[in-house]
């Protein structure tokens, strides 16, 4: 159980264009996603958390309009980077918390984005 | 602000070797203490966790006890194992202002153990 899938697992777009990563919880519920950035030798950056039907809470240096956070339903949460640019090519991985749970968070697999 | 500062891989060990990752932590307060492993091509897993001073989390075989006098959250497996190949990230939570706690990461150990 507690399962959490991203698709795609990999993309490569071109300088300028958005891409939607998706992030699913696929037997539980969960009001809360978070979303992490992981570059090479380093560690998860959380970017924002996610709360179902509210505006997504971003952390200090990340632009919330370059990284859009929808978090529609209780199962499904999306970011789209607007405008990729290279140094946007980044791992992103998302999380998710059981509603009414514990501060357990499950992690997907995450997705490798390249913008070339 | 919070932060998790554990050491730099890899770690290389032989099959039934003993293992230590150190992990320590720097927070207001008493956070939650996590170890998450990522297996080649996957996501995170929760390992092991402890809420409070002198709880020890174990799973698997690793333990690792929230030492509060040292800030310290070390992991340890006393025979290591090749399936055991992975990177383990030590991390904490701080209470967010909502309802949501954030985790602070460390930066991963990547352990290799060989035959």
């Amino acid at each position: 159980g507690a399962v959490v899938s991203q698709h795609p697992s990999r993309v490569i777009c071109k300088s300028g264009t958005s891409v939607k990563i998706e992030c699913r919880s696929l037997d539980f519920q969960a009001t809360t996603m978070f979303w992490y950035r992981q570059f090479p030798k380093k560690s998860l950056m959380l970017m924002a958390t996610s709360n179902e039907g509210s505006k997504a809470t971003y952390e200090q240096g990340v632009e919330k309009d370059k990284f859009l956070i929808n978090h529609a339903s209780l199962t499904l949460s999306t970011l789209t980077v607007t405008s990729a640019h290279p140094e946007d090519s980044s791992f992103y991985i998302c999380s998710a918390r059981l509603a009414g749970g514990s501060d357990e968070q499950y992690f997907g697999p995450g997705t490798r984005l390249t913008v070339t | 602000g919070d932060s998790v500062t554990q050491m730099e891989g890899p770690v290389t060990l032989s099959e039934e070797a003993f293992l230590t990752i150190n992990c320590t932590y720097t927070a207001t307060g008493y956070p939650s203490l996590f170890w998450y492993v990522q297996y080649p091509g996957e996501g995170l897993q929760l390992l092991l966790k402890a809420t409070k001073a002198d709880d020890k989390g174990s799973n698997k075989g690793f333990e690792a006890t929230y030492r509060k006098e040292t800030t310290s959250f070390h992991l340890e497996k006393g025979s290591v194992q090749v399936s055991d190949s992975a990177v383990y990230f030590c991390a904490g939570t701080a209470v967010n202002t909502g309802t949501a706690s954030k985790l602070t990461f460390g930066t991963g150990t990547r352990l290799q153990v060989t035959l």
